[in-house]
Order: C-alpha cells, then structure tokens, then sequence
C-alpha cells in the first residue's frame, strides 16, 4: 500500500500562476485533508472533506479551493499564488473526524516568486 | 483559547537520556490530545494519543504525562536514541468534529 501520494514533490510559481497538487489515498479512508506548514506555526488546516462529495473551510481557506473527486482523490487549486502561499503542503486522510489518526503524505514543497 | 502553546522550540539530548516536551492549553473543551513525530522530508506520524480519562499513557520508550488541573500534557522520550531525531508536534481537539489545534513544533537532537 501506497498510503497517502502527493504530486508534485516540487514546484516554484510565479505571482499570479495557478496550480493543482493532487492527493490520493489507498486505504478506503471517508475523510480528507490539505494542511500547510510554516516554521514555528505549526500546521494549519487549509480545507478538509469528512467525506466524498462535502468539503468545509478550515483555519487559513483563503486563496485555495478544493475538488473531492472521488473516495481516494482531494485536489487543491490555488488560482493566483502569491509569495504569502509559500509554504509545505500537506494532505492527509483517516478513517473519520479530527479524533481518529491521521496518515499524511510526504508534501509538496511550494515556492512562489 | 484556541491556542495550544509547545515548548521548548528546540531540545538537545545526550543518547540515553530523558526528552521531555511540553504543551499547555486553554479550551477547557479539548479532549483529545496526540502527539505527531515528523522525520525531515516526510509527513507527520501519529506517536500517540491520550484522552482526559487518564493521566498517563506509556507505549514502549513514550510516555504521555497529563495535568487536567493544570491544563498542560507532555511527551517523555525514555533512553532517548539518535534514530529518534525528529520534529514532535502536540495537538488538542475537543471532539471529531472540530478541528485539531497544533503546537508549533519541537526539533529534538539526540546525540551520540
């Protein structure tokens, strides 16, 4: 089992470009999350979908969206990066809710010039 | 009340010894609290977890130690190893409906 598979590893934007990281998990978890995270904050909650076909705004929503595919798949867009979104980029899923583990991907490391 | 303070930001420890980490938080609600072990490069990985119910909760070399009246929890890392050099995260979150609340991290050293 895969786990939980992000892409891209890798990317730099420019101001104002968009982009798509993909996410998809292998373990026929209902719930799915995108977090950032910076040095010294932690990790946020940028979008989560409890489960497919409901997604709901977490702590820092601003300037992303988020498409559920499908049970295995939860993209996140940023329309128009801005250098504020520079940032590591994590998505993760589990079984169901905040109080169940959660299995992370190894990130997408995002810079924007 | 939101918040969960982690300190310290950074720890030092000689091989063999005790790491001790510690959270503090206000939301009086939260009733549940992990802790994440994050190696560079990587996710986060649950290390584990405890609930209010009890006040100790030891898997192998980790302990989590829990102060309800005091409203802090900490992580214990006994015979600390280097292969334990890594970023711990707590976490707070008062049911599965509400979303986890982060410290800001530890990077722990283990040295030879």
């Amino acid at each position: 089992n895969a786990g939980v598979t992000q892409t891209p590893k890798f990317q730099v934007l420019k101001t104002g470009q968009s982009m798509t990281l993909q996410c998809a998990q292998d373990m026929n978890h209902n719930s799915m999350y995108w977090y950032r995270q910076d040095p010294g904050m932690g990790l946020r909650l940028i979008y989560y979908s409890a489960s497919e076909g409901t997604t709901d705004k977490g702590e820092v929503p601003n300037g992303y969206n988020v498409s559920r595919l499908n049970k295995r798949e939860f993209s996140l867009r940023l329309e128009s990066a801005a250098p504020s979104q520079t940032s590591v980029y994590f998505c993760a899923s589990n079984d169901r809710g905040f109080t169940s583990p959660l299995h992370f991907g190894n990130g997408t490391r995002l810079t924007v010039t | 009340q939101q918040q969960v303070k982690q300190s310290p930001q950074s720890l030092i420890v000689q091989k063999g010894g005790i790491s001790i980490i510690n959270c503090a938080y206000e939301n009086t609600a939260f009733d549940y609290f992990p802790w994440y072990q994050q190696f560079p490069g990587k996710g986060p990985a649950l290390l584990i977890a405890i609930r209010p119910d009890v006040s100790e909760k030891k898997e192998g070399r980790f302990t989590i130690s829990f102060n309800k009246s005091a409203k802090q929890f900490s992580l214990h890392i006994m015979d600390s190893q280097p292969g334990d050099s890594a970023t711990y995260f707590c976490a707070a979150s008062r049911d599965s409906n509400y979303q986890l609340i982060w410290g800001a991290g530890t990077k722990l050293i283990i040295k030879p």
